[in-house]
């Protein structure tokens, strides 16, 4: 099975309001990813976790948190939804010593009114 | 930074038309170079990559060729079906650091019956 599957589908948020994205792997990937995708812009990196250790891109430090409880989850926080985080979501796997072959799951449409 | 061009927003086609879509590169070092594609409600699936200067990449009927002396990493497909009507990302990966992808902002393949 090489299905990354990703929670909710769909999300609306406020202004303002937390935002709490859930990502899970059956590969055994060690490696977790996430990206933002808007329109007519490329997938951006946002960070990822190689086994427990979080990586985050240095201009989305502060805007995006992640946890990674066991090896199969991955999530993406937001703390307090601005307009500019609607955008599709995509989380990504991969081992370690694959780390360009990623699979992605069909992604979150977040919506941020 | 490194940065992945991609010419065509979109390109419609007719069937068993000959397809390119030119991919631009600019990178320190050696990157890797990448084609992703990604059908509706899915998320972008890994199709070939190529590592050095002359080496063609090749998946599905579709091949690119890693020009170092152009930077550029076009795709192509002699025949094209309605069924490769998808989005099409050229990426690259780091030298540096294994598992980062830039990936450029996507070409919209439509192929007309």
């Amino acid at each position: 099975d090489t299905t990354v599957k990703q929670n909710p589908r769909y999300k609306l948020a406020r202004v303002g309001k937390p935002v709490n994205l859930i990502c899970s792997q059956t590969m055994n990937h060690d490696t977790m990813y996430w990206y933002q995708k808007k329109p007519n812009q490329a997938p951006k990196l946002l960070l990822f976790y190689y086994d427990k250790i979080l990586n985050r891109e240095a201009d989305t430090f502060e805007k995006f948190q992640s946890s990674r409880p066991n090896n199969s989850f991955c999530s993406l926080y937001i703390g307090s939804a601005g307009l500019e985080y609607s955008a599709m979501y995509l989380c990504a796997s991969s081992p370690w010593d694959r780390g360009r072959e990623q699979y992605f799951g069909p992604g979150t449409r977040l919506t941020v009114l | 930074g490194d940065s992945v061009t991609q010419t065509e927003g979109q390109v419609a086609l007719s069937e068993e038309d000959f397809l390119t879509i030119h991919c631009n590169y600019s990178a320190s070092g050696y990157p890797a170079l990448f084609w992703y594609v990604q059908y509706p409600g899915e998320g972008p699936q890994f199709l070939f990559r190529a590592s050095r200067d002359k080496e063609k990449g090749s998946s599905r009927g579709f091949e690119a060729t890693y020009d170092k002396g152009t930077t550029s990493f076009h795709l192509r497909k002699a025949s094209v079906q309605e069924s490769d009507s998808a989005v099409y990302y050229c990426a690259l990966g780091a030298t540096q650091v294994v598992g980062q992808l830039t990936f450029g902002r996507g070409t919209r393949l439509q192929v007309y019956a």
